[in-house]
């Protein structure tokens, strides 16, 4: 079974400092990996995803998130955080080949301090 | 391009009183349909999802029921609602494996 671990519910960031929200993943199998964003009282938006291609994906809004897999990670990072990027973000798998279902984290919510 | 829609936006409900949410999808063929609920703290939970027209996967045993009447309609109901059934529920779909697209979502409270 496939399973994601986020480190950190809450996350806080000055206006400016690196972004660096964790996930971890379980998989016996190749996986899918991605990150969305979540505005409030909004649905999820996908911010990037990592399908076996390259291994440092970039995304929208200026994040990327690296696949490591001896580290079994997929850490989300921006070099500068923006009062904008505030949100809940989400990890998420899937099995390459396999379900059609994903399996989500269960969240870190980005505040950022002016 | 592919849109989303889900009506209502938000809904009040009575404990008891019945639960109709509509999600539609444009711009596509044959798409996976999933919904999902959001409760405060929880994350998100996948209820159902759908690879066809009248085919329902459900993931959780609840009071809630999905229906697939068309290929880009996906429905969720409930005959009595309960005040656990209170949360966010979301609409999603998918064409490739993984990547889903989800929709803004109806905020549901059951007083």
């Amino acid at each position: 079974a496939q399973s994601v671990t986020q480190l950190g519910s809450h996350v806080s960031v000055s206006e400016g400092a690196l972004v660096l929200l964790r996930c971890n993943y379980s998989s016996s199998v190749p996986p899918y990996l991605f990150w969305y964003v979540q505005y409030p009282n909004q649905g999820l938006q996908l911010l990037l995803k990592y399908t076996s291609a390259a291994t440092l994906v970039k995304g929208i809004n200026g994040f990327e998130a690296e696949f490591k897999k001896s580290e079994t990670s997929f850490h989300l990072t921006k070099p500068s955080a923006h009062m904008s990027d505030a949100a809940e973000y989400f990890c998420a798998v899937s099995e390459q080949g396999g379900s059609e279902k994903l399996v989500f984290g269960k969240g870190t919510k980005l505040t950022v301090n002016p | 391009s592919q849109t989303i829609h889900q009506w209502p936006a938000t809904l009040v409900q009575p404990v008891g009183s019945p639960l109709s949410l509509e999600c539609t999808v444009e711009g596509t063929s044959n798409p996976n349909l999933y919904w999902y609920r959001q409760a405060a703290g929880r994350g998100l939970q996948l209820l159902f999802y759908s690879v066809g027209i009248g085919q329902i996967s459900s993931e959780v045993p609840q009071n809630l029921s999905a229906s697939r009447p068309q290929d880009r309609q996906f429905i969720l109901s409930s005959k009595k609602l309960l005040l656990s059934d209170s949360g966010f529920y979301l609409c999603a779909w998918s064409v490739l494996r993984g990547e889903q697209y989800f929709g803004p979502g109806t905020r549901l409270t059951v007083t």
